[in-house]
């Protein structure tokens, strides 16, 4: 059974750059099958998807927040990651990296991480 | 503010069959693309409950069923139990092919 994991600093300051790795366990993140993707959610609020990759590269973002992220993927260490650049309290959430199958519908998520934005 | 809209709360009690509601637009839900409901326990990352608008994923139990039309989307909730105290969130489509979520309905038992 796939299980995923988010990990990385649980505080950044502003104007810095959020970054996390989602390391993927019991399947191989080359599994053509799947995309890998990064949902977020304020705190006390609904969800918010970030963008998600695919192992070849392929990659589609929220327009939102396109000019600010960048997700790639790491095949030797079955990992995948989520770099978003000048941070502001406003990036304060809980991050979730997730499974999605080839329609789009996420299936596996991990339990998430809470990121805050403070100086 | 989200794209899709879902109602802050409903309530019910035990026993009672429930209806939550999602409206999009014609640019969502109106143009067709399916519909995905998630259910959020308290403290847990959300787990897929209905996806296709339609279908359950293997384990979900029968109760819970979706529909749609038009730009609306619903989750009914029938033989209402205490566990199924949770957020529900929809999430669709736009036309860049963005996901888009609901702001999520709580689901109280009472």
């Amino acid at each position: 059974q796939v299980q995923l994991q988010e990990s990385g600093p649980g505080l950044v300051k502003p104007s810095q750059t959020l970054s996390l790795i989602c390391t993927v366990s019991g399947g191989s993140i080359t599994s053509g099958a799947y995309y890998w993707s990064w949902i977020r959610q304020h705190p006390g609020k609904g969800l918010e998807w970030i963008g998600y990759i695919h192992y070849s590269g392929n990659t589609n973002y929220n327009p939102s927040l396109k000019s600010r992220v960048i997700i790639s993927v790491d095949t030797s260490k079955n990992l995948f990651s989520l770099d978003l650049s000048s941070v502001t309290a406003a990036d304060t959430a809980v991050y979730y990296c997730a499974r999605d199958r080839q329609d789009s519908v996420t299936v596996t998520w991990g339990q998430g991480t809470l990121v805050t934005v403070s100086s | 503010q989200s794209v899709l809209t879902q109602p802050p709360s409903v309530s019910g009690a035990p026993g009672q069959r429930v209806i939550l509601s999602c409206t999009g637009s014609s640019s969502n839900l109106g143009t067709g693309y399916d519909v995905q409901w998630y259910q959020q326990l308290p403290g847990t990352a959300p787990k897929l409950l209905i996806f296709a608008n339609n279908n359950r994923p293997s384990g979900v139990p029968d109760r819970f069923s979706g529909s749609r039309s038009g730009t609306s989307a619903s989750l009914a909730i029938a033989g209402l139990q205490a566990e199924d105290e949770a957020d529900y969130y929809c999430q669709s489509y736009d036309s860049s092919l963005t996901r888009v979520f609901g702001g999520g309905t709580k689901l109280t038992v009472l």
